[in-house]
């Protein structure tokens, strides 16, 4: 089961808006809306911002937002603010052998 | 509050076995899944292993089928990581994480701080 693809890096501006993408196969993100999305800060454990392609948890803000169209799976980060500069990972529920696969991950940089 | 505090990393030889643990404290344990999920140094991260919440259940990820096995003992409170048969790639960090919500996303609403395997030749 590969990984799921992500770019490597995204930039933007404080106060803008950026989307991290995240593409699968019709095994997993394709045909399930089953993504979830984590951010990590460096030497941090992750933290859950989106789960179900869509759901924000509890404490999150309502800067963070997520979406699906076919197998690409996106967050979206509106108002960048400098403290959501971090690495941020995708996670889809998949059909084969094993059951969850990870993105590569992305780093976002607050310019 | 609810914490997760893994243990049991450290320096093995290649082949070798070790086991880690997860203390989990501040939630009924055994109405939780929990999940394995490591990450190799200046890497990404990458889901190990899932455990339902009556410790039937359990799948892996294909690079540690056969070799590590998840367990959690409910009347401990505590989630356990058997590896076996380790080779350099299975260095990381391995953290525990609580299955939050009630859906095949299997999110992971908290985290433990991680522990570090190194594996030597």
């Amino acid at each position: 089961q590969s990984a799921l693809t992500q770019p490597a890096s995204v930039s933007g501006s404080p106060g803008q808006s950026i989307t991290i993408s995240c593409t699968g196969t019709s095994s997993d993100v394709g045909a399930y809306d089953y993504v979830s999305w984590y951010q990590q800060h460096p030497g941090k454990a992750p933290k859950l911002m989106i789960y179900d392609v869509s759901n924000r948890p509890s404490g999150v803000s309502n800067r963070f937002s997520g979406s699906k169209s076919g197998s690409t799976a996106s967050l979206t980060i509106s108002g960048l603010q400098a403290d959501d500069e971090a690495d941020y990972y995708c996670i889809s529920y998949t059909s084969s052998s094993t059951l969850m696969v990870f993105g590569g991950g992305t780093k976002l940089t607050v310019l | 509050q609810v914490q997760l505090v893994e243990s049991g990393g450290g320096v093995v030889q290649s082949g070798r076995s070790l086991r880690l643990s997860c203390a989990a404290s501040g939630f009924t344990f055994r109405n939780y899944g929990m999940h394995w999920v490591r990450q190799a140094p200046g890497k990404g991260l990458e889901w190990v292993a899932i455990i339902w919440h009556d410790g039937i259940n359990r799948k892996y990820a294909d690079s540690v089928k056969g070799r590590f096995t998840i367990s959690k003992d409910n009347s401990k409170n505590t989630l356990y990581l058997e590896m076996s048969s380790l080779r350099a790639e299975d260095t990381a960090v391995y953290y525990c994480g609580r299955i939050g919500y009630d859906t095949n996303s299997h999110p992971i609403d908290y985290w433990g701080q991680g522990t570090l395997v190194t594996v030597s030749s």
